[in-house]
């Protein structure tokens, strides 16, 4: 089955500063990515998503960029701020995100610096 | 936007005592609802698939008998997990697609604390 690997655990930088996070995935056939960002205590929330065929996408202060040859991906937020703070995660799935139930990295604790 | 309700929010029970966990669709019918499992500081991990009308599908490692999945309606899939113990003690998400949108992401509920005396 797939494998999502994600580093690094845990992340600090300093408001204003941006934020990288990188994943890995083993499936080849996996074709969507999502990053979902989680605060304590509550559901999962879809910050941002890519599929296969792009290669990066970008919404406001958060992007995301896939390399398919290499299987890995990553988030980038610019211009952090402290409501960033939260844990982050990647995932992978096939089938559009659909038929698939999503396979997730470990995580990623940012933490903004004030 | 699409809606995943899920019920109930938190659970405390003995142990040996069997729960119940609902997720609904609220605005739209999903043909295939997910089930994942997230322990204190750990990832999320899908336990199994909840296709309407049919058997679940689940991960490896995960016991069909302990984790009873029923999907008798496009909105409702519901977890049952029997005589539970301690260590089935913890956080169970549920998510869901609307099938009419292949491209549309997965919508999850606000999950289920599950915590066993």
């Amino acid at each position: 089955g797939e494998n999502v690997e994600q580093h690094p655990s845990t992340l600090s930088v300093q408001e204003g500063d941006s934020a990288v996070i990188k994943c890995t995935y083993s499936d080849s056939a996996s074709n969507y990515f999502p990053w979902y960002k989680q605060e304590l205590g509550k559901r999962p929330q879809l910050i941002i998503d890519i599929r296969s065929n792009v290669g990066e996408k970008k919404d406001q202060r958060i992007a995301v960029t896939l390399n398919k040859t290499a299987k890995h991906f990553s988030l980038h937020i610019t211009e952090t701020q402290p409501e960033d703070s939260a844990v982050y995660f990647c995932a992978a799935s096939k089938a559009g995100g659909g038929a698939d139930g999503l396979t997730f990295g470990k995580g990623t604790h940012l933490i903004i610096q004030p | 936007g699409a809606v995943v309700s899920q019920h109930p929010s938190w659970v405390i029970c003995k142990s040996g005592t069997s729960v119940k966990i609902e997720c609904r669709s609220l605005d739209f019918q999903a043909t295939t609802m997910f089930w994942y499992r997230q322990f204190p500081k750990q990832s999320l991990m899908l336990m199994a698939t909840s296709n309407e009308g049919s058997k679940a599908t689940y991960e490896q490692g995960v016991e069909k008998d302990k984790f009873l999945i029923n999907h008798a309606s496009l909105t409702l899939s519901t977890l049952t997990v029997t005589s539970a113990h301690p260590e089935d003690s913890s956080f169970y998400i549920c998510s869901a697609k609307s099938p009419r949108n292949r491209n549309q992401p997965q919508h999850f509920g606000d999950g289920t604390r599950l915590s066993i005396l």
